[in-house]
């Protein structure tokens, strides 16, 4: 399953709220998972199910969506933010987006 | 805490072999599946695969099968994946995570795979 991400560089202030879009190239229900991975380094879970927060990830995150079209928000970008981000579904097999690049402004 | 320790970066020639290792602490190894996932600059992340550390069996994303050979080493709690007839295509970074069905909730640092001749 084709997964694309939009826009692939984002530019924003500090305190924005901040949308990522990810598309499935069919429905994968809610199995939709997002990455966070500063430069460098491995990737970093943020949300599972499409909306779930993982332990430790700061509520400023959140996720929404379901079927093809999802989102994650961050609701007040703060400079620790700068980061790659990837979605992955997991309805069928295992796919990966290309990702989104987010700087600050 | 759980962490997942990834062996040192490879130096490699084409058409040769290389294993890496993933060594597992801070949980029950055996309760959860290890994958590996490929990273080239600029290009998607690729799940390769992943094996059941308890079991010992294996899934692969049809893509690696014939180039990545997963096993593992209970009595270490190590993972390794062996990759062969490599090519400069192969090189990148290659990531060990553990498997919360289907999604990696901690990852090994990744190894840099370079194959050059």
């Amino acid at each position: 399953i084709q997964m694309t991400q939009s826009p692939s560089l984002l530019s924003a202030s500090v305190g924005d709220r901040v949308t990522l879009s990810c598309k499935a190239g069919q429905n994968i229900n809610n199995y939709l998972a997002w990455y966070q991975q500063k430069l460098g380094e491995a990737p970093k879970l943020l949300i599972y199910n499409a909306n779930s927060l993982q332990t430790g990830i700061p509520s400023r995150f959140s996720g929404s969506g379901s079927g093809t079209d999802f989102t994650l928000t961050i609701s007040s970008l703060q400079p620790e933010d700068v980061a790659t981000y990837f979605c992955q579904q997991y309805n069928s097999w295992l796919t990966f987006g290309s990702g989104t690049k987010l700087e600050i402004k | 805490q759980v962490q997942l320790q990834q062996s040192g970066a490879e130096l490699t020639k084409p058409g040769s072999s290389v294993k890496i290792s993933c060594k597992a602490s801070g949980y029950t190894f055996t309760s959860y599946d290890i994958s590996w996932i490929k990273q080239r600059p600029g290009q998607a992340l690729e799940w390769i695969g992943a094996i059941n550390p308890g079991s010992g069996g294996t899934g692969y994303n049809e893509k690696f099968k014939g180039k990545a050979t997963l096993t593992v080493d209970k009595s270490s709690s190590t993972a390794f994946m062996q990759l062969s007839s490599l090519t400069p295509e192969d090189t990148a970074v290659y990531y060990c995570a553990r498997v919360l069905p289907y999604y990696f909730d901690y990852w090994g640092q990744g190894v840099m795979v370079t194959v050059s001749s």
